[in-house]
């Protein structure tokens, strides 16, 4: 069972384009969670998503940035109009179908803005 | 709001000690509590999960801690290795409220195991 799948792992954008992070959870999780760590701080949340569902985006910036999880596909981090504060590394956790299961993290997307 | 602070912040010692890293939290409803390592340019390993109704937990070398109502945990390291060294994160989930889903973290404690 493979663990949970992040692409890109690197990813540079220059300021004022678009970035795409993708997330496959584990098999048979149909929850997903986004965090960011910005340099020199701690991983803080940024958005709790089911199939189709947005369950809490409370920690998301209210611009520039989406994120969804469609029936068929991966999880998709949507950031438009890149600046240079959003160089971070990027993580998605999957659970299983009940939220209070332990969260299984990917490697992360490092994303840097030029 | 719940804050999660994880005392010391770098940690540097020779191999073989046995070390303590500790983890406070400011709301003790909490779901339960986990501690992760990072290492550099990477991402989280799980490492140990204590349910709120647990006291403590136990994986090989190390033992993690749980005090709820007075808001701690500390994770304990015996005989330290070099391949010790990392950044250790401590995670709590809450209990209650809208904000059932997300982990709440402290900013870690990089620790260094010399030979």
């Amino acid at each position: 069972n493979a663990g949970v799948m992040q692409n890109p792992r690197h990813l540079v954008r220059r300021r004022g384009q678009e970035a795409r992070l993708r997330c496959s959870p584990m098999k048979g999780h149909s929850h997903v969670y986004w965090y960011r760590q910005l340099p020199e701080e701690g991983l803080k949340f940024m958005v709790y998503l089911q199939k189709e569902n947005i369950i809490d985006e409370s920690g998301m910036p209210k611009e520039r940035f989406s994120a969804e999880f469609p029936k068929e596909g991966p999880s998709i981090l949507r950031i438009q109009q890149v600046v240079r504060g959003d160089s971070a590394a990027y993580f998605c956790a999957s659970s299983p179908a009940a939220d209070r299961h332990e969260q299984y993290f990917g490697p992360g997307t490092r994303l840097t803005v030029t | 709001k719940q804050e999660v602070t994880q005392i010391p912040a770098a940690l540097s010692v020779p191999e073989g000690e046995n070390l303590v890293l500790n983890c406070s939290f400011t709301d003790s409803a909490i779901y339960n509590l986990q501690w992760f390592r990072q290492d550099p340019g990477k991402g989280l390993t799980s490492l140990l999960l204590i349910q709120s109704s647990q006291r403590e937990q136990t994986s090989g070398r190390l033992n993690a801690s749980l005090d709820k109502s007075s808001g701690r945990s500390t994770l304990y390291i015996a005989a330290s290795q070099p391949g010790d060294s990392a950044t250790y994160l401590c995670a709590v989930r809450p209990n209650r409220g809208s904000t059932l889903g997300r982990l709440y973290f402290g900013r870690g404690t990089q620790l260094t195991v010399w030979p």
